[in-house]
């Protein structure tokens, strides 16, 4: 299985502070990584697919970058609504693997 | 309007088996994979298997002896079950519609406690 190794872990940052997440992926994935952004309680959310396309409806502010092994998601202006935990996946082969996540807090 | 909705037992005994029903509307399963992810304590998300648009399965090797995926397309329902369950099986239960990029709607997820 393909191992996907997220950081950091936990994140605090500030209103209008550039943030960014990363992933390494164990083996070349091409560019079939996922970010997504998960609030409490509430279901997963796709922003970026495919390491760099944003999804319909995602602020522009989010955006991916990377291929192969090393992927990932920037912030360019934290907002207050961005308060959430992001979590990678790999769905360049079965079984798909996930990141284990990064919390994101304001400071 | 694309929803998808998991609804479960909640509460499960020890080496019983889980059934989780996923009711979406707004697509048709005849077009789309539907996968089966879970977020446990231990392991966090995990994908567990999906059912391609033409009915076929396919699952992680981890569940692959316990697991069955199913689907009703009059219903528009997706099926899981998972048999032989034990404490570490605790944990939230998501489907998710698949496209070409990657999975792309969630349900909210059902909560799943296994428990004696």
């Amino acid at each position: 299985d393909i191992q996907m190794t997220q950081s950091p872990s936990f994140l605090s940052a500030s209103v209008g502070d550039r943030v960014t997440i990363n992933c390494k992926a164990s083996q070349n994935i091409n560019r079939y990584l996922n970010w997504y952004q998960q609030k409490l309680g509430e279901a997963p959310k796709l922003l970026i697919y495919n390491a760099n396309s944003l999804q319909t409806g995602i602020p522009s502010r989010f955006s991916g970058s990377g291929s192969g092994t090393d992927f990932t998601l920037t912030i360019s202006s934290l907002q207050p609504e961005d308060v959430a935990t992001y979590f990678c996946l790999q769905h360049n082969s079965w079984p798909y693997t996930f990141g284990a996540g990064t919390k994101l807090e304001l400071k | 309007q694309v929803q998808l909705k998991e609804t479960g037992p909640g509460l499960v005994q020890p080496t019983q088996t889980l059934s989780i029903t996923c009711t979406v509307s707004g697509f048709s399963l005849t077009s789309y994979y539907m996968q089966w992810v879970r977020q446990t304590p231990g392991k966090g998300l995990e994908w567990m298997g999906f059912i391609r648009s033409g009915g076929s399965t396919e699952y992680n090797s981890e569940f692959k002896s316990r697991l069955s995926i199913s689907r009703d397309t009059s219903k528009n329902q997706v099926f899981l079950k998972m048999n032989s369950l034990k404490t570490e099986d605790t944990g939230v239960y998501y489907c998710a519609r698949v496209s070409e990029k990657g999975p792309l709607d969630w349900g909210q997820g059902t909560l799943v406690t296994v428990s004696s």
